[in-house]
Formats: C-alpha cells, structure tokens, sequence
C-alpha cells in the first residue's frame, strides 16, 4: 500500500486566497483525521471522520477552516480565505477500528505559507 | 492550555547511552498514551502505548514508564543510535474519546556517533 497521500506536499500563496489540502487515506481505514503542526502549538487536531462523517471538529480554528469527506478514499481540507498566521504543516492521518489509536498512520504532511 | 507537556524542547545524547524523554499531563481522564516518532519531511509514526492499567511497557530498546500518581510517563531508549535522532511527540487519549489524541508539542532528540 502507498500509505497516506497528500498533495499538495509544499504550497505558497498570498493572504486571502482559497488554500485546498487533500488526503487519500490508506484503503480499508474507516478513520481520517486532520492535524496541524506548528511551533507554537504543536501538533493539533483539527478535525477526525468516521465511515466519512465528521465526528468532532472543535479543533477546527474558525469558520475559514472546513473538511470534508464525499468518499471513503478522498478529503478535503479548505481555508477561505487564509490568512499568514495559517501557515504550517497539515496532516492527515488514517485510521481503523478497533485499534483506532494505536494505528494512526500519517502522510506526509503539506507545508503551508501564506504570505 | 496545554494538557500533555514535553518541557525538554530538545535533548543530545551520546550513541549507546541511554535517551529518556519526558512528558507530563494534565487531565486524569487520559487512559491511554502513546509515543510518535518523526523524522523531517514526513509524517509522525506510531513507536509504543501504555494503557493506564499498567506501570510500564516494553518494545526492544524502547520502554515507556507511567507514574499515574504523578501524571507523568517517561520514554526510555537504551541503547541510543544516531538512526533514533527524531522529534519525539508524547499523545494521550480519554476513554472513549475514539481517536482524540492530544499530542505534545515533541522533543527533538540528537544521537551523536
């Protein structure tokens, strides 16, 4: 299996554009969940799906910030419109029942400046 | 607020000594706790968990102690290589929380030859 794949891996953009992040997560994990990393912070959650439906998004930071999941092997990350204190590395990570947290598997990550 | 502290923003040890990486929590309710590991450009990779029942759990070099009493566990890496050299996040999870981990902001550790 190809693990976890996100794209873009590095994106620039300028404050105010739509920044679009997407995962494929690994086939056959019910789980996806959205993580942020900064220094600051750390490593955050943002938002997890079960079987494609959002199940705690009180990581997400504001209403700029919105994921979805149309299908078990696609989401999407969106933040309209961004603004410089967004940038960071996303995360997207897959998971399945029952060994839910023993088995994260993260992509890559996607490293975002906004300029 | 951060409720799972790593306060050892980076540590340096020498190869075939021991690396202990520490972590401190918050909220009693964490019943479960996990170590990543993370190399630059990629993402975090699951190392070791101890479930609340116990005091210890051991993987190989790597061994994870919890001190319940003290909100406190400790990774312990013996013998060290310079292939361990990482950033180390700390995770703990509440019962039924499903996959809700609270991370850590991590340690980087450095294994010089």
């Amino acid at each position: 299996d190809a693990g976890v794949i996100q794209s873009p891996r590095h994106e620039v953009t300028e404050m105010g554009q739509e920044v679009t992040l997407r995962c494929k997560p690994i086939s056959g994990h019910d789980y996806l969940f959205w993580y942020r990393q900064t220094m600051m912070r750390g490593l955050e959650l943002l938002i997890y799906f079960n079987n494609n439906v959002p199940i705690d998004d009180s990581g997400m930071p504001e209403d700029r910030f919105s994921a979805k999941m149309p299908n078990a092997s696609f989401s999407t990350l969106k933040i309209q419109p961004s603004e410089p204190r967004d940038s960071a590395v996303y995360f997207c990570a897959s998971s399945f029942a029952p060994q839910v947290l023993k088995t994260q598997y993260f992509g890559p990550g996607t490293r975002l400046l906004v300029l | 607020d951060q409720q799972v502290k790593q306060n050892s923003p980076s540590l340096s040890v020498q190869e075939g000594r021991i690396s202990i990486l520490n972590c401190d929590y918050t909220n009693s309710m964490f019943d479960y706790f996990l170590w990543y590991k993370k190399y630059p450009a990629e993402g975090p990779t699951f190392l070791i968990s101890i479930s609340s029942i116990k005091d210890k759990n051991e993987d190989g070099r790597f061994t994870v102690f919890l001190n319940k009493s003290a909100k406190h566990l400790s990774l312990h890496i013996v013998p060290s290589q310079p292939g361990d050299s990482a950033v180390y996040f700390c995770a703990a999870s509440r019962g039924g929380s499903q996959g809700n981990l609270i991370f850590g902001k991590g340690t980087k550790l450095s294994v010089k030859p």
